[in-house]
Order: C-alpha cells, then structure tokens, then sequence
C-alpha cells in the first residue's frame, strides 16, 4: 500500500526558533498534500492544502506567514513553524493524496512538536 | 456543504463484546465513505472504505461498516472487541475524492 513518511517524528526546540517538518510519499507519487494540526483528545484540524509547484491554499483563521509550506516535488512537502512558541506546540500530521480509481487520503505518522 | 457527525465521543465496552460507533453525514452530492483509527501518538490508518457496490463493508481487524444512504449513516461494527481495539476513531467523508470532511473522533475503549 501507499506509505507516507514525517520526520521528525517528535522535535523539541526553544521558543523563537523554527522548525522544518517534513513529508514524504515513499511509493507514489502526489500532487496534492494535507497538512493537519491535532490538539489532545481532538479531531484533526485541516491547516493547508498543500499542492506541488504551486503556493499552498491555507484554511481560515491560518497564519500562511507563520506556517510555511512548499511542495517542491511529487513526493515531498514541508511545514515550517516560524518563530514558534509554545502555544504552536501540538500534533502535525501530513497526508497524501493518491490511489486509484478514486482518490483517498494516505496519512503519515505525525510529527510532535514542543516548545518549551 | 458537507459535514460529518460522530454522536458518540466516548465509548466504554468490555472485552470481548461487540461494539458500534455511530457516524451520520450531511451532503448533498454523492460521497466516498472512510473510517480511520488513530493509535497514541500516531497517524491516522485506514480501517475501511465505501466508494461504491455492496453497502456492507468489511476492513481490518474484523471490522466493518455499513452504508446506509436513506438514513445517511456509515455506521462501524466489530462483533468481539479487543484490548488491541482501544484507539480513537474518526469517519470520514470525500466529495469526489478531494474534499475531505472528518468527524470529531469516538475514543473507543476496550475494558478488560
């Protein structure tokens, strides 16, 4: 089946500083991509949709200046939390878009972020 | 507009007994039907999927669901729970493949 990898799976940083989290599919190929937030006992909050060589389409109430996506080729798109603090500490999680004959989203692992 | 509702947000059961997690939907073109579990700490995996066909379907780790379109329900069964089973599950919706609706989750807890 279709993988989609996160790395890191779990980062810890200081208050101020950035943090790159990236996502890959490992068998296929996607030109679109999902990116997540998840907080405790939560469901999962669409942030951005994420698709390859074209700027990302960030929900309402998103900060497109605070979490940078690029999707730069077919099996890889990034989430950068600028200047992070620690209320951006939480679950990210990515996912693929692919499979035939209907589409259906392929989920990484997730990625912990916090910051102290 | 779509939506997705999972009535249940908690759902104790003892082992070894079955159990049914509620989802109903909203739409009003045709949908893809999704469950998905979430272990701690991990994504989201598929447990099952209605895209078309029989309206009874049958995923992973003996579950399965059922599609009913009058009462727009995709209802998740699994006839004998175990302690493996306890994980947050989420229904969701897609609108031609793209659009991606989720419910809010029903922590399913498996008591021993």
């Amino acid at each position: 089946g279709a993988v989609v990898s996160q790395h890191p799976s779990w980062v810890i940083c200081k208050s101020g500083t950035s943090v790159k989290i990236e996502c890959r599919s490992l068998d296929f190929q996607a030109t679109t991509m999902f990116w997540y937030r998840q907080f405790p006992k939560q469901s999962l909050m669409l942030m951005a949709t994420s698709n390859e060589g074209s700027k990302a389409t960030y929900e309402q109430g998103v900060e497109k200046d605070k979490f940078l996506i690029n999707h730069a080729s077919l099996t890889l798109s990034t989430l950068t939390v600028t200047s992070a603090h620690p209320e951006d500490s939480s679950f990210y999680i990515c996912s693929a878009l692919g499979g035939d004959p209907i589409n259906e989203q392929f989920f990484g692992p997730g990625t912990r972020l916090t910051v102290l | 507009a779509q939506s997705v509702t999972q009535l249940d947000s908690q759902v104790p059961v003892f082992e070894e007994a079955p159990v049914e997690l509620r989802c109903n939907y909203s739409s009003s073109v045709s949908v893809y039907l999704f469950w998905y579990v979430q272990y701690p700490n991990q994504g989201l995996q598929l447990l099952l999927k209605y895209l078309s066909g029989s309206t009874l379907v049958k995923g992973i780790n003996g579950f399965e669901a059922e599609f009913n379109k009058s009462q727009t329900s995709f209802h998740l069964r699994k006839p004998s729970v175990h302690i493996s089973d306890t994980a947050e599950y989420f229904c969701a919706v897609s609108v031609a493949g793209n659009q991606f609706y989720f419910g809010t989750g029903t922590s399913l807890t498996v008591i021993p």
